[in-house]
């Protein structure tokens, strides 16, 4: 089994900036996901890219991932205070996904 | 379609008490889970069924916690006697099939647990 590790742990920014949190893992996958939770509220899937795909867009949503660095980078572009949430990304484990820590971003109106 | 259900959202028990919670996951999906997340951590597994089989308990602390899927649909997660570190947010979520095979994970509100 694997963890990712999110990078930063927490994120502060004004309205309308980009954020980018960035993610690490250590052994090969095919996929990659990562997911939004809201304060006392469950995770939200945000996007899958594949081990196939370098980049893939979903709204305001970027996700790159570069397998010969083994991590993975989330950029949200023109923030809005909606956003504030902790982001995780996910790896596939043999049977189910293992989450990291997070990265906390507030984005302050 | 409805989402993942879960029961209750909050509960607060004194330590060496007991608590259930109850998940119904979303209709049609084989797959559920339960996660624990501690107050600043992400969501460790504890427990997957595939149907009403069990997948994967390997994290799950066996002499306090029980969970079973009767019939392959709703879950109940059991925790007795509760200890202090059991303090956490339990989350469902279910999937069509394993997470392996690049599947997403919808999951529920979470049940908040204090244990006191």
């Amino acid at each position: 089994s694997q963890q990712g590790e999110e990078d930063p742990q927490a994120l502060s920014i004004q309205e309308g900036e980009n954020a980018t949190m960035n993610c690490s893992y250590k052994t090969s996958i095919n996929n990659l996901q990562w997911y939004r939770q809201n304060s006392g509220r469950g995770l939200v899937h945000l996007i899958l890219i594949r081990s196939n795909e370098r980049e893939k867009h979903s709204g305001r949503l970027r996700v790159t991932l570069d397998t010969s660095k083994k991590s993975s980078s989330l950029l949200i572009t023109a923030s809005r205070a909606a956003d504030t949430a902790s982001y995780f990304c996910a790896l596939p484990g043999a049977n189910n996904l293992f989450f990291g820590t997070g990265t906390r971003l507030t984005v302050i109106p | 379609e409805a989402g993942v259900a879960q029961s209750p959202r909050y509960k607060i028990i004194e330590k060496r008490q007991s608590v259930a919670f109850w998940c119904n996951p979303i209709s049609g999906h084989a797959t559920l889970y339960w996660y624990q997340q501690i107050l600043g951590q992400g969501p460790k597994l504890l427990i997957q069924f595939q149907n009403n089989g069990v997948v994967d308990d390997s994290q799950l602390p066996k002499d306090r916690f029980s969970a079973e899927r009767l019939k392959g649909v709703d879950s109940t997660l059991k925790i007795q006697p509760a200890k202090l570190e059991d303090s956490a947010v339990y989350l469902c979520a279910s999937s069509l099939t394993g997470a392996s095979g690049a599947n997403v994970l919808t999951f529920g509100a979470g049940s908040r647990l204090t244990v006191l």
